[in-house]
């Protein structure tokens, strides 16, 4: 498994503005994904960020709303900008890691954004 | 993607078995079956994977219908832990999971 973490681990943010999510692993990843789960609802996921790479953004999802940066292979951040109250949900980011047979995804505790 | 189909919750009594179920009759060949759960206010925990055959490890069972078309998570002994939210989730190669609803599990003391 890996170590990772999220900070900040929550926020509260007033509308128009924008906030930087930063995830940091103990070990050198390739694969790095960030998932959104809405108040009551299961994650979805966002995009996959390779380092090297631009990210690949899911539908529904695009790059001016959800910049994220991969600079290295122990780090990503992940920005969401001119935010509404739509945007208050818990941003998780996950790693992709060898495993048993398979590679297994390992999630951090994630960061509670609430949007005033 | 293959879909699957769990109970939105289920109870279970502490030191108790649990069998958490799990449908997906549209698994392809290539599909593994993962199970993660996600405790109160922390992210996704991996619980165990398979593709055909019964898995164990020290957190759980997987066992897997012949057929492939469902599964089944066995907690051995429910601890007031385990209270989660339970995901079933198809992938071929784990760098594209789509997590449904799930199973909230509820234990009792």
């Amino acid at each position: 498994s890996a170590v990772i973490s999220q900070k900040p681990s929550r926020d509260i943010c007033q509308r128009g503005t924008s906030l930087t999510i930063q995830c940091q692993v103990d070990s050198q990843v390739t694969m790095m994904f960030w998932y959104r789960q809405q108040p009551g609802q299961s994650l979805t996921l966002i995009a996959t960020a390779n380092q090297g790479s631009e990210a690949t953004y899911e539908s529904g999802f695009v790059i001016d709303k959800f910049p994220i940066s991969r600079p290295n292979l122990t780090f990503s951040t992940l920005t969401v900008s001119n935010m509404s109250p739509e945007d208050s949900s818990i941003y998780l980011c996950s790693v992709l890691l060898p495993g048993q047979g398979l590679d297994t995804q390992y999630f951090g505790p994630g960061t509670r954004l609430t949007v005033l | 993607d293959a879909k699957t189909t769990q109970p939105n919750s289920m109870e279970s009594n502490e030191e108790e078995p649990v069998h958490l179920p799990c449908n997906h009759s549209t698994i392809s060949g290539t599909d593994y079956i993962h199970w993660y759960r996600q405790l109160p206010s922390q992210g996704p925990e991996y619980v165990i994977h398979g593709l055909t055959s019964n898995v164990n490890n020290r957190m759980a069972s997987l066992a897997i219908a012949e057929d492939r078309k469902s599964s089944t998570l066995i907690l051995h002994r429910a601890t007031l832990r385990d209270a989660a939210v339970y995901y079933c989730i198809l992938t071929y190669n784990n760098n594209d999971m789509r997590f449904g609803a799930g199973t909230r599990l509820t234990v009792k003391p």
